[in-house]
């Protein structure tokens, strides 16, 4: 089993908005992976943990809060967006964290933010 | 400076027709991985295969085949007799042994295969 979830599947806010996005494995992974995908481009890493720990926030503007409270479960708290925020997130995971470790990704979300 | 360069922003081919992806790379460690990813319309990008560097043998898994040449840095993916559900933009990405975490992806190529 390769899978992983994303909920929702799609996701509109207003900019004064809360809402978070939920990222879930079960097989045992033990890196996890947010990235963000804008239309016809490559998806751009935003951060990873490893063994729930925070490992590589790549710059990523304080809106976008991550929390991975178990090792099975991946959250990307998101407040006060911008329109310009509106992508397609992904989460994926990895066996570990080494260079070779291939990322498998879940459907991600659609995130629309008016 | 690109690491990972897909020059083919969209290929349209006839169903049945044979496409070739090509990606090439660039990095100056002598361990690294290369992967190729589908990813069709619903958003989920598909694992397709990986390689290391040190293993330069090609591959085939169906109608999918991959040739991996160290001496002109490329890692090019071919489609044999395609069919409308190859449609898909499809990346490679490169991994480096010092690279850390990070997993660099090329700019994608989009596949349209028309019945």
């Amino acid at each position: 089993d390769t899978e992983v979830t994303q909920t929702p599947k799609h996701l509109v806010m207003g900019m004064t908005n809360k809402k978070s996005l939920k990222c879930e494995q079960h097989m045992g992974h033990r890196a996890m992976y947010w990235y963000k995908q804008k239309a016809k481009k490559p998806p751009e890493l935003m951060f990873v943990y490893s063994y729930e720990k925070l490992s590589i926030n790549e710059s990523v503007p304080s809106r976008f809060s991550p929390e991975c409270p178990n090792s099975s479960l991946l959250n990307l708290h998101l407040h006060a967006l911008q329109p310009e925020d509106s992508a397609l997130y992904l989460c994926a995971s990895s066996q570990g964290v080494s260079p070779e470790e291939t990322q498998y990704f879940g459907p991600g979300t659609r995130l629309l933010v008016l | 400076a690109q690491k990972v360069t897909q020059a083919q922003t969209e290929i349209s081919v006839v169903e049945k027709e044979d496409v070739t992806l090509d990606c090439v790379y660039e990095t100056r460690d002598t361990t690294y991985y290369l992967f190729w990813y589908k990813q069709p319309p619903s958003g989920e990008l598909v694992f397709l295969i990986r390689r290391n560097s040190f293993d330069e043998q090609n591959e085939i898994s169906g109608r999918y085949s991959w040739n991996f040449q160290k001496s002109t840095s490329s890692f090019n993916f071919t489609i044999t007799a395609s069919q409308v559900v190859d449609s898909a933009v499809y990346f490679c990405a490169l991994s480096e042994a010092t690279g850390g975490f990070k997993t660099i992806f090329g700019a994608g190529t989009r596949l349209f295969v028309k019945a």
